[in-house]
């Protein structure tokens, strides 16, 4: 099975920098996800690493160490619209060749003026 | 264009009935997933289906029963209603089991009274 930790809460300042973390412990690993969703929305995919290191998009990166069963969300230059909760997920193979992603409880960014 | 949709938007209810929630989507994708999301936020995969064939079936009661009846829809049958059945459910597709992305509709919120 899979145990997934983050944060509950954060806040931040708009223009700052913010880091989630995001610790698993997974059987059988096969990629990490990072979700944003606005409250009463659905969840968007932002980002995705398989391998070790860090994966940039724009203002978002996402890091990958699968030793340590860990990862972090980066988030720059804040702005108010960031705020929402982020959503750490871990895959796993399944048999039968489909996937499972597994969400951590998401944790909830407040981007402040 | 709305790529995953689901009907109805919100859906209230009284304990011991049997409801239904339809999920479209237009993407071209063969597999489809029904997701709940619980008042504390934890979002929960329960069923996916690649081409009509289910390959997820995670410990849900069998009061919950989900069709496809062709790859563009996977609907969620609900019988016999209960207040913990209250949740948002999400409705999802990916292009294929082991694509890296899914996309979510935008939900349905189902009150149990």
């Amino acid at each position: 099975g899979q145990n997934i930790d983050q944060p509950t809460e954060m806040t931040a300042t708009e223009g700052a920098i913010v880091q989630i973390n995001c610790t698993y412990q997974t059987s059988g690993f096969n990629g990490l996800f990072w979700y944003q969703q606005h409250a009463g929305e659905a969840p968007t995919f932002l980002s995705y690493n398989v391998l070790d290191g860090l994966e940039e998009k724009g203002r978002f990166s996402s890091f990958l160490s699968r030793s340590k069963g860990y990862s972090y969300l980066l988030l720059k230059e804040l702005q108010m619209k960031d705020s929402a909760s982020y959503l750490c997920a871990v895959r796993d193979l399944i048999t039968g060749g489909g996937n499972k992603l597994t969400f951590g409880t998401g944790t909830q960014l407040k981007v402040e003026l | 264009d709305t790529a995953v949709s689901q009907t109805p938007k919100y859906l209230v209810t009284q304990m011991g009935n049997d409801k239904s929630i339809k999920c479209e989507q237009n993407l071209g994708h063969d597999t489809m997933y029904w997701y709940k999301q619980d008042s504390k936020k934890f979002l929960k995969i329960m069923f996916s289906y690649n081409n009509k064939e289910l390959i997820i079936n995670e410990t849900v009661p069998n009061r919950f029963s989900p069709k496809s009846p062709d790859k563009a829809h996977l609907n969620l049958h609900i019988n016999s209603l209960e207040l913990g059945d209250s949740a948002v459910y999400f409705c999802a597709s990916s292009r294929d089991p082991l694509s890296y992305e899914q996309y979510f509709g935008p939900g349905t919120r189902l009150t149990v009274t």
